[in-house]
C-alpha cells in the first residue's frame, strides 16, 4: 500500500535551515507528481511546492519562492524540501502528498506530517 | 483566501449539507476542484477530485458539483463521524499555483 513518511522537521532560530525528507513506497515514485503542503497551527492548508515526476519541473507559492528548493531521487524513493532563510511565519505541519494524476491539486495520498517551528 | 469558503456549516443526523467554495476566473473557473476532509490531528483526506469524482472507498454519500467560479460539497445521510474541516483545492492559472479555501468546519449537533 502506499505510504509516505516525512522528516526532518524540528526547532530552528530565525534566518535558519532544514531539510525535510519525504519517504515513499507503495507505488513508483517517479510516475507521479509530488507536492508540499504545509499547516500553520490552528490554521488552513498552504500549498508550498509541487515537483514533476522526472524533476525537471517546480513550481513554488510566492510565499516560499526563492527561499525553498524541491527536488526528488527517484532511485531512492525521496522527497525533499529544503527551507532556508526561515521566518516564524514558516511554522508549520509540513505534508508530502502524492498527486493523483487527474487534476493540479488533487492529493490522493499524504503523509502524517512533520513540525517545523522557527522561534529564537 | 482567494478561495472563499463559509468559516462553519452545521446539520443534524441525517440531514443534508452543502459547503460551498468560491473563486474567480482563473482558478474554478478554468480548472477542476478537489475536495478534502481533515479530522482533528489527522493528514487531510482526498474526497472529491475532477470537480465531481469519488475515489474509492469514498461513501456516495459525498458529491461535488461545480458551476462556474464556484464549486459546493454535498454530504447526504449526515453521521457524527463526519464532524471535521473541510478544504477546497484548485489550480490557478495566473498564480500558477495550487489554491486552498480557508476551510470549513462541519458541525454534527
Amino acid at each position: 500500500q502506499v505510504q509516505l513518511v516525512e522528516s526532518g522537521g524540528g526547532l530552528v532560530k530565525p534566518g535558519g535551515s532544514l531539510r525535510l525528507s519525504c519517504a515513499a513506497s507503495g507505488f513508483t515514485l517517479s510516475d507521479y507528481y509530488m507536492s508540499w503542503i504545509r499547516q500553520a497551527p490552528g490554521k488552513g492548508l498552504e500549498w508550498v511546492s509541487y515537483i514533476s515526476g522526472s524533476g525537471r519541473s517546480t513550481y513554488y507559492a510566492d510565499s516560499v519562492q526563492g527561499r525553498v528548493t524541491i527536488s526528488r531521487d527517484n532511485a531512492k524513493n525521496l522527497l525533499y524540501l529544503e527551507l532556508n532563510s526561515l521566518r516564524p511565519e514558516d511554522t508549520a505541519v509540513y505534508y508530502c502528498a502524492k498527486d493523483c494524476g487527474n487534476d493540479w491539486g488533487g492529493f490522493d495520498y499524504w503523509g502524517q506530517g512533520t513540525l517545523v517551528t522557527v522561534s529564537s | 483566501s482567494v478561495l472563499t469558503q463559509s468559516p462553519s456549516e452545521s446539520g443534524t443526523p441525517g440531514q443534508r449539507v452543502a459547503i460551498s467554495c468560491s473563486g474567480g476566473t482563473s482558478n474554478i473557473g478554468r480548472n477542476s476542484v478537489n475536495w478534502y476532509q481533515q479530522l482533528p490531528g489527522m493528514a487531510p483526506k482526498l474526497l472529491i477530485y475532477s470537480s465531481y469524482q469519488r475515489p474509492s472507498g469514498v461513501p456516495d454519500r459525498f458529491s461535488g458539483s461545480k458551476s462556474g467560479t464556484s464549486a459546493s460539497l454535498a454530504i447526504s445521510g449526515l453521521q457524527s463521524e463526519d464532524e471535521a474541516d473541510y478544504y477546497c483545492s484548485t489550480w490557478d492559472d495566473s498564480l500558477n499555483g495550487v489554491l486552498f479555501g480557508g476551510g470549513t468546519k462541519l458541525t454534527v449537533l
